[in-house]
């Protein structure tokens, strides 16, 4: 059964630094999504993504965030500048549609910000 | 504002008996989607099932089911014949009309054989 990948699936990096989190959805699907989950706490919404630009974002998707898809395949999230509260897992997933379809997730990336 | 309340944060059932985890949501939107993913240990999420806000019937899937009632705002997933391997983190999410997902808080269930 096809799935979404995430790599890396732990990543820890310097406070200040830049993290580029992949995932690559499933290949039919049209509508990406990012989320986070701070250890504890329940899953945040952070960003849509469809017909290659940005559908919808959260007040946590600030300019510290970018999203692109580069070659059709990949879907990347990159965190600028990071700092030690963006710790989480975050969490890629697709949907072939947007409302009535369920969202298949990645397995998820552990950010550690040291 | 759209918002999704789990009341239960842990539960402990007895093995094969059935489970209902409660949900309830609030939202404006006539359209929606109601969906339970489970997340285990390892820390993926994994979808359940799922219903749709002008489903007319309870959306069922194996093991799982989901009682829909709109007018309550509830969508209470249960579990028939509870085994040993469903102990996990249960979460409940609304997909709004901006097509995201808004979470629960979860519900850990512990199965006790």
């Amino acid at each position: 059964e096809p799935e979404v990948t995430q790599t890396p699936s732990h990543q820890v990096t310097q406070m200040g630094q830049e993290v580029i989190l992949r995932c690559v959805p499933i290949s039919n699907h049209l509508y990406f999504y990012w989320y986070r989950q701070i250890l504890g706490q329940k899953v945040e919404f952070l960003v849509s993504f469809y017909n290659n630009e940005i559908s919808e974002k959260s007040e946590i998707f600030d300019d510290q965030f970018s999203v692109e898809r580069p070659d059709g395949s990949n879907f990347t999230l990159k965190i600028r500048s990071t700092k030690l509260e963006d710790s989480a897992m975050y969490f890629c997933a697709s949907s072939h549609r947007g409302l009535g379809q369920p969202q298949h997730f990645g397995d998820g990336t552990r950010l550690s910000i040291l | 504002a759209q918002k999704i309340t789990q009341t239960q944060p842990g539960m402990f059932v007895q093995e094969k008996e059935a489970v209902t985890l409660d949900c309830t949501y609030d939202t404006s939107d006539q359209s929606y989607g109601l969906f339970w993913y489970k997340q285990p240990s390892s820390g993926e999420m994994i979808f359940l099932i799922y219903q749709g806000s002008y489903d007319q019937q309870n959306a069922t899937e194996g093991r799982y089911s989901l009682n829909f009632q709109k007018a309550r705002k509830s969508a209470n997933l249960v579990i028939s014949a509870s085994q040993l391997g469903d102990s996990t983190l249960y979460f409940c999410a609304m997909l709004d009309s901006n097509y995201q997902l808004i979470w629960g808080a979860g519900t850990k269930l512990i199965i006790k054989p």
